[in-house]
């Protein structure tokens, strides 16, 4: 299994408070991703990071920002919490720089629940 | 943009029948197309993948074939055990554009004994 950890897997807030997930990878790949999983929607891609402090937005980034200071971490953060963004919230990683660097590696999964 | 379209669940299926799932999907270019699988609780695991038209992938008895005339990737298994039960989730990615993915639905998938 890729070294991948999310923290926490579970968290319950209330809306309006910040809240911050934390992707933990010992695999040294470059890109590093934070989707998030509902009903219907399969799983959408929030932002994501080529590199140490290069990052991007993806389909659904309103709400959420990202920061990636060294290669294993990646931080997803809602500034704000809102009842929309109760979800299930995946990390994943790939490394195009490798034979098979086409396949993203999953993370176990952040469940977040907005009050 | 990219999108992908996979038959909605649940399917339901006694073990040992056949099972397909269909995923069509629409891209400028060629894509890298791939299935996903969820069990219960868990996170997703890389169940096949095809790079190129005419491509098959296979894993643990499933299959599933690039069909670039189609813009197809069906997913095909012969005879389904209790244990295949899970989210199956067909994807695309063009490894230029960082091989984000872009993900279908999902189908659920309930095997009885």
């Amino acid at each position: 299994d890729a070294g991948i950890t999310q923290s926490p897997r579970h968290k319950v807030t209330e809306t309006g408070t910040p809240v911050t997930l934390r992707c933990h990878q010992t695999e040294n790949h470059r890109y590093m991703y934070w989707y998030r999983q509902d009903p219907g929607h399969g799983l959408r891609l929030i932002h994501y990071s080529y590199g140490v402090k290069d990052t991007d937005k993806g389909e659904v980034s309103d709400g959420y920002s990202v920061s990636r200071s060294k290669t294993e971490d990646f931080l997803l953060t809602l500034e704000s919490a809102t009842s929309s963004q109760t979800s299930v919230y995946f990390c994943a990683i790939s490394d195009s720089r490798l034979p098979l660097g086409d396949e993203q590696f999953f993370g176990p999964g952040t469940r977040l629940t907005v009050l | 943009g990219d999108s992908v379209t996979q038959m909605e669940g649940p399917v339901t299926l006694s073990e040992e029948a056949c099972l397909t799932i269909n995923c069509t999907y629409t891209a400028t270019g060629y894509p890298s197309l791939f299935w996903y699988v969820q069990y219960p609780g868990e996170g997703l695991q890389l169940l096949l993948k095809a790079t190129k038209a005419d491509d098959k992938g296979s894993n643990k008895g499933f299959e599933a074939t690039y069909r670039k005339e189609t813009t197809s990737f069906h997913l095909e298994k012969g005879s389904v055990q209790v244990s295949d039960s899970a989210v199956y989730f067909c994807a695309l990615s063009f490894k230029a554009a960082g091989n984000k993915l872009t993900f279908g639905g999902g189908t659920r998938v309930l095997v009885k004994p």
